[in-house]
């Protein structure tokens, strides 16, 4: 199994709801990451896991939340989002400190409102 | 400051007319540069990985080329289906720095 799986794939929740999203790989790899991309954006780095443990958080906002439950699964949970929140959240994995690239996931469309 | 910078911003090529992406960085401690191939609303798809000056690595149309302070993606005769964004990233230790991307549009 070469693949990331981010589910679900569009969300769309109101600024004083509370969701999650998940994702989910099975290649191996102990290091997870979620990124944010805005529209012609590149990625942007919100946390990174290494070995089950938060190694960075890019000074996001505690409105998002991350969560990693086991070396396999990696969960974002958002609470009272702003619409300037909305944007494509992308997952990806890799070995720790090793220079091969990211796996990426398909990523989550969300629509705050 | 570390920093990615890719050149063109977009791009308009006729299918078959070949052209070149560029990637140049300013990041210390290199340990990988990446392309990534991005399809609207998707996630981005590897491509290539670069770890010393003057590697090469190939793939169908696409070749990737490294120098110490940039990289270039070349197009050989390009077909509408790879009108995509192309993504270049740099590696330092756990961190990715991703550049702006090139929007290709490869027109029949």
């Amino acid at each position: 199994d070469t693949e990331v799986t981010q589910t679900p794939k569009h969300l769309v929740m109101g600024m004083t709801n509370k969701k999650s999203l998940k994702c989910e790989q099975h290649m191996g790899h102990r290091a997870m990451y979620w990124y944010k991309q805005k529209a012609k954006k590149p990625p942007e780095l919100m946390f990174v896991y290494s070995y089950e443990k938060l190694s960075i958080n890019e000074s996001v906002p505690s409105r998002f939340s991350p969560e990693c439950p086991n070396s396999s699964l990696l969960n974002l949970h958002l609470h009272a989002l702003q619409p300037e929140d909305s944007a494509l959240y992308l997952c990806a994995s890799s070995q720790v400190g090793d220079p091969y690239g990211y796996t990426f996931g398909s990523g989550t469309r969300l629509t705050v409102v | 400051e570390d920093q990615v910078t890719q050149s063109p911003e977009a791009l308009r090529l006729q299918e078959g007319e070949s052209s070149s992406l560029n990637c140049s960085y300013t990041v210390s401690g290199l340990r990988g540069l990446f392309w990534y191939r991005q399809d609207p609303g998707k996630g981005p798809e590897f491509l290539f990985t670069l770890y010393s000056a003057g590697e090469e690595k190939e793939k169908e149309r696409l070749k990737a080329t490294l120098t110490k302070k940039e990289s270039f993606l070349h197009i050989t005769a390009p077909k509408p289906e790879d009108s995509a964004t192309y993504l270049c990233a740099v590696n330092n230790f756990n961190k990715f720095y991703f550049g702006s991307g090139t929007k290709l549009n490869v027109k029949p």
